[in-house]
């Protein structure tokens, strides 16, 4: 099984602050990555789909990047509505998994 | 508009079974793959099954797998989970989910049934 392993846990920001967060493979996985935000009490949104490909509706502030076992969803500017936990997912087969998570919190 | 809605969680007795319903709406639900995926109290997320679109590939994660069995119904509309032989640490958060297709990323979610495995 695919491995994902997401740093760090725990990032404590401000408003208007850049973020990032990355997320490592245990083996190559093309581009085959996605990224999602959860907040409390709610279900996963799709940020960021094929590594880099922005989903409808999300806002431009949020970007990913990388490729084999290396990526990163960077946010900007982070936003009041942005403090949320922040999840990778793998999908080089079709028995995906998860990363860790990373909480972002206000600093 | 497209949505999925989970039923059927509940308490239930360690060994004991339940099985999960996902209706979805507002989209040609034979089309698409679909996935549980499971969170048990702050923890994070955990993929328990996937079955694809015309049902021909179902995987299963190594903690559910000879417990557990994804079907659909594609005349209804509906995904299913039956969990038998249940244990503690099945409690979680119950999600189904919609793949982005071709992409296997998920970009509708339902909003999650509780289950909870306690004597």
């Amino acid at each position: 099984d695919i491995q994902m392993t997401q740093s760090p846990s725990t990032l404590s920001v401000s408003v208007g602050d850049r973020v990032t967060i990355t997320c490592r493979a245990s083996q190559s996985i093309s581009s085959w990555l996605a990224w999602y935000q959860q907040k409390p009490g709610k279900a996963p949104k799709l940020l960021i789909y094929k590594a880099s490909s922005l989903q409808s509706g999300v806002p431009s502030r949020f970007s990913g990047s990388g490729s084999g076992t290396e990526f990163t969803l960077t946010i900007s500017s982070l936003q009041p509505d942005d403090f949320a936990t922040y999840y990778c997912q793998q999908y080089n087969s079709y028995s995906v998994t998860f990363g860790g998570g990373t909480k972002v919190e206000i600093k | 508009q497209v949505q999925l809605v989970e039923s059927g969680g509940g308490v239930v007795q360690p060994g004991r079974s339940l099985r999960l319903s996902c209706a979805a709406s507002g989209f040609t639900f034979s089309n698409y793959g679909v996935h549980w995926v499971r969170q048990a109290p702050g923890r994070g997320l955990e993929w328990v099954a996937a079955l694809s679109d015309g049902g021909g590939i179902k995987t299963y994660a190594d903690s559910v797998k000879g417990r557990f069995t994804i079907f659909r119904d594609n005349s209804k509309s509906t995904l299913f989970l039956q969990m038998n032989s249940l244990r503690g640490e099945d409690t979680a958060v119950y999600f189904c989910a919609k793949e982005l297709r071709p992409e296997v990323a998920f970009d509708i979610w339902g909003q999650g049934t509780v289950v909870t495995v306690s004597s």
